[in-house]
């Protein structure tokens, strides 16, 4: 069955420090993969995804994201992290059968910043 | 901005009576999903509608209902009210193009539904 697992809940770090949060998919096919990131009261925002090629991408306020086929992940990374990035962050793999294509979302990770 | 309009932003409603929930995409978008995202849980599928015809359904009962129309706007119905049906509901639309490439959707701000 297709699946995205984020294992961390919740995350903390540090204002300045490095980030990376973990994503796991079960998916028969060559995945479209996705991270998006929701604030308190908003919707959802295309951070960053991989369709094909380069296998590290990069994504809007300096995140990045690699895929590792071996390994089925599809882990988010920041350098340094800024107190607005506290927020939820979805991982999803983008699905199609039978002519429909619909997101498999996580559960999510929400990340807290400290000062 | 991803073009998408939610309305309302909030909605509260009591158990057994039905919702109407509006979803406006840009000009072109002819395809709209909706999810459902109960609180602290990833949004799940709904349904599809693309070209104004159901495209496919997640594990949803049918009191769960949409219609989507030529202007781009669409609906997503809620007959029978549960405690259970409180929630986000996010609609995400893409073009014809990016629906058959199988490429991003674009969401919007969403409806929270409250059943008391």
């Amino acid at each position: 069955a297709q699946s995205v697992t984020q294992p961390d809940i919740h995350i903390t770090v540090s204002e300045g420090a490095s980030l990376e949060l973990r994503c796991n998919y079960s998916y028969g096919a060559t995945p479209y993969l996705f991270w998006y990131v929701q604030s308190p009261g908003q919707g959802l925002q295309l951070l960053l995804k991989y369709f094909s090629g380069d296998t590290l991408v990069q994504g809007i306020k300096g995140f990045e994201a690699e895929f590792k086929r071996s390994q089925s992940s599809f882990n988010l990374r920041k350098p340094s992290v800024h107190w607005s990035d506290a927020a939820e962050y979805f991982c999803a793999v983008g699905a199609g059968f039978s002519g429909t294509y619909k997101y498999i979302f996580g559960t999510g990770t929400r990340l807290k910043v400290l000062a | 901005e991803t073009g998408v309009t939610q309305s309302p932003t909030h909605l509260i409603k009591t158990r057994g009576q039905q919702v109407t929930l509006r979803c406006s995409s840009q000009s072109g978008h002819n395809t709209v999903s909706w999810y459902q995202q109960a609180l602290g849980q990833g949004p799940q599928f709904i349904f599809q509608y693309y070209r104004e015809e159901e495209n496919g359904r997640g594990n949803f009962p049918p009191r769960f209902s949409g219609l989507q129309f030529p202007n781009y706007s669409s609906e997503l119905n809620v007959n029978a009210l549960e405690l259970d049906d409180s929630a986000l509901y996010l609609c995400a639309s893409s073009s014809e193009a990016e629906f058959l490439a199988k490429n991003i959707q674009y969401f919007g701000a969403g409806t929270r539904l409250s059943v008391l």
